[in-house]
């Protein structure tokens, strides 16, 4: 069962340089959400879609955009990285309503320079 | 004022005692209360939720206080496999706005 499956899971990247995360499921979950953490800050929401065709901002949009490109694929990208995007990123998966229960990828960890 | 907030830690405790350790939240509007673990460099995985009424899950028991706007976490009988940061969760209502306190390192050692 591959669950959420996020690539790449390293990246190193200049300042100004651009890249996409890219995040599937196979469970058929009709939320998606990008978090990224830093030490000390908790996971914080950069962006989700809470069904298909939908996106909204998170709490730490900024720098970000998203696509949710069918039910299973939702990536984030960043246009021009800047070092204040070095973290990890978790991609993660819900069914939605009430549950809380939230079904993360292995994260991808970005460095900017 | 952050919107959940957690001590840090770490909480090093002897294998076999109990460790408990809270999380506060500002919105008294939040319906849904979770805990999370996150084991070093892996990702979030759902420990329990948190119910009105509280809840038990083995050793680990779970309440929420409404009034004073916390809940808690024990974890009796420690084992050193629950060596990991606990993650407080918080929701507004329906899942799609969680939020996530900073994490309560534990540590048990033998």
């Amino acid at each position: 069962n591959a669950g959420v499956t996020q690539t790449p899971k390293f990246q190193v990247l200049k300042t100004g340089q651009s890249m996409t995360l890219q995040c599937a499921q196979d469970m058929n979950h009709n939320s998606m959400y990008w978090y990224r953490q830093d030490p000390g800050m908790g996971l914080r929401l950069i962006y989700y879609s809470a069904s298909e065709g939908t996106t909204d901002k998170g709490e730490v949009p900024n720098g970000y955009n998203v696509s949710r490109l069918n039910k299973r694929e939702f990536s984030l990208r960043l246009e021009s990285a800047a070092p204040s995007q070095t973290s990890v990123y978790f991609c993660a998966g819900s069914l939605g309503g009430n549950t809380g229960e939230l079904f993360f990828g292995e994260g991808s960890r970005l460095t900017v320079l | 004022r952050k919107e959940v907030e957690q001590d840090p830690g770490p909480f090093n405790v002897p294998e076999g005692a109990t460790v408990a350790f809270n999380c506060t939240y500002s919105n008294s509007a939040s319906q849904s209360f979770f805990w999370y673990r996150q084991d070093c460099r892996k990702e979030p995985k759902l420990l329990m939720s948190v119910y009105s009424s509280g809840n038990e899950d083995g050793r680990f028991t779970a309440q929420l206080n409404r009034a004073s706007q916390y809940i808690s976490l024990l974890i009796r009988d420690s084992k050193l496999s629950d060596s990991a940061t606990y993650l407080c969760v918080v929701g507004k209502a329906a899942g799609n706005k969680l939020t996530f306190g900073g994490g309560t390192r534990v540590l048990v050692k033998p």
